[in-house]
């Protein structure tokens, strides 16, 4: 059983370029989570998804981001129009139930630089 | 909204030297916690968990952390620290729509 697989594991995008973000859960799971990483920071909430429905986008900015989880294939974070401020690691996570005490498995991350 | 905070940016122990890393929360209702650790390049690894039961929980690598609901913390501790522990420490809150929320990290250097 494959964990959470995030790609690609690094992308290079010029200012003003999109950015798509791809994580594919672990078998099984439903429920998938986009958290941002900047440097010296902790992890930061984006976006919380099940199969093809937004469960909470609280921490997505406004504009230029969006996500999705189709029914079928991986979950995409898409940034459009991509800014300096947007380098950072995205970290994917993903877990089997909507229960609280579930852990989330987490993929090994998307590292963005935006040049 | 629940929320984590993480006191310690960075600790420094020496190889052998026992570890607690401090975790408060805040939420109004029963707090699912969690502990992760991240090595340098590389996604999140649970540790441990509580969410009922014994306030003081085992994890894996010989780590462990107590839940004081009357101080609010979830601090993680382990008795004698290995220099492959070197690595961030991530406390979590699971919230009403499981929408976890994490601390900003604790950076640990073991040294020899």
């Amino acid at each position: 059983n494959a964990g959470v697989m995030q790609n690609p594991r690094h992308l290079v995008r010029r200012r003003g370029q999109e950015a798509r973000l791809r994580c594919s859960p672990m078998k099984g799971h439903s429920h998938v989570y986009w958290y941002r990483q900047l440097p010296e920071e902790g992890l930061k909430f984006m976006v919380y998804l099940q199969k093809e429905n937004i469960i909470d986008e609280s921490g997505m900015p406004k504009e230029r981001f969006s996500a999705e989880f189709p029914k079928e294939g991986p979950s995409i974070l898409r940034i459009q129009q991509v800014v300096r401020g947007d380098s950072a690691a995205y970290f994917c996570a993903s877990s089997p139930r909507a229960e609280r005490n579930t852990e989330a498995f987490f993929g090994q991350g998307t590292r963005l630089t935006v040049v | 909204a629940q929320s984590v905070t993480q006191p310690d940016i960075h600790i420094t122990v020496s190889e052998g030297a026992s570890l607690e890393l401090r975790c408060n929360y805040s939420y109004g209702a029963t707090p699912y916690l969690f502990w992760y650790v991240q090595s340098p390049g590389q996604g999140l690894q649970l540790l441990l968990k509580y969410f009922s039961g014994d306030t003081l929980v085992q994890g894996i690598k010989g780590f462990e952390a107590e839940f004081k609901r009357s101080q609010s913390s979830f601090n993680l501790r382990k008795p004698s620290v290995h220099w492959s522990d070197a690595a961030e420490y991530f406390c979590a809150v699971n919230g009403n729509n499981n929408d976890m929320r994490f601390g900003a990290g604790t950076r640990l250097t073991v040294k020899p």
